[in-house]
């Protein structure tokens, strides 16, 4: 246990519907990063949040958008959900001045049909 | 932006030595980290290295040239285990924040 925690593991839905992708990250880190994997694609940057601000955005797509809360948690919502957006989806967090690197979720699989 | 290159795919037998290596191009250099992923899993953190030179950890080196832009992990006495997707990752500045961009990885195979 990484101490990255996703729901749900897996998911199926339909194109044109909306999803929430949930993250907790590891106790006392305040960075929560968003990444899709696909297998064309590789691991992508999508978004940053930092202690409940947005910090930096990737490639992220105007239908995606996410938010980090007061205790840290953070959603990634995918709407209008397209076959291509199948993937997997992967939280990092990390904690400031500790360069032992960025801590992953077990991500979510999200299965567009 | 930058530009990460890494083999998509080597093969190793078990008990060898295998070096992956990663070439790539950046503006504002911030750190450079060598994952490892098993299908289907997330990546796990092996080695970091920001200044020139060899950091090593048990089985596993990583070097890093600043001036080349390039690195290396090295893979000392293979296991089968080993098998996996070797990530390199650079971090550089993106709007106020620091932000690790990967490349696309490295397919290890190791066989008996």
């Amino acid at each position: 246990d990484s101490g990255v925690t996703q729901t749900p593991k897996h998911l199926i839905t339909a194109t044109g519907q909306r999803v929430t992708l949930r993250c907790s990250p590891r106790s006392g880190d305040l960075s929560v990063y968003w990444y899709q994997q696909s297998l064309d694609q590789g691991l992508q940057f999508l978004i940053q949040y930092y202690n409940g601000e947005e910090r930096a955005k990737g490639n992220i797509l105007e239908r995606f958008s996410a938010q980090q809360f007061p205790d840290l948690h953070s959603e990634l919502n995918l709407s209008s959900l397209e076959l291509g957006d199948s993937a997997l989806y992967f939280c990092a967090s990390s904690t400031p001045g500790v360069d032992y690197g960025y801590t992953f979720g077990s991500g979510t699989r999200l299965t567009v049909v | 932006g930058q530009n990460i290159d890494q083999p998509t795919e080597m093969t190793a037998t078990e008990g060898a030595i295998v070096q992956i290596n990663c070439t790539y191009q950046t503006s504002g250099f911030n750190g450079l980290f060598w994952y490892q992923q098993h299908a289907g899993e997330a990546p796990t953190f092996l080695s970091y290295n920001v200044l020139d030179g060899l950091e090593e950890k048990g089985r596993f080196s990583s070097f890093l040239s600043r001036s080349k832009g390039y690195s290396y992990l090295l893979l000392k006495e293979l296991q089968m285990k080993d098998s996996a997707s070797y990530l390199c990752a650079v971090r550089e500045a993106t709007g106020g924040s620091y932000i690790p961009t990967f490349g696309r990885g490295t397919s290890l195979i190791v066989h008996p």
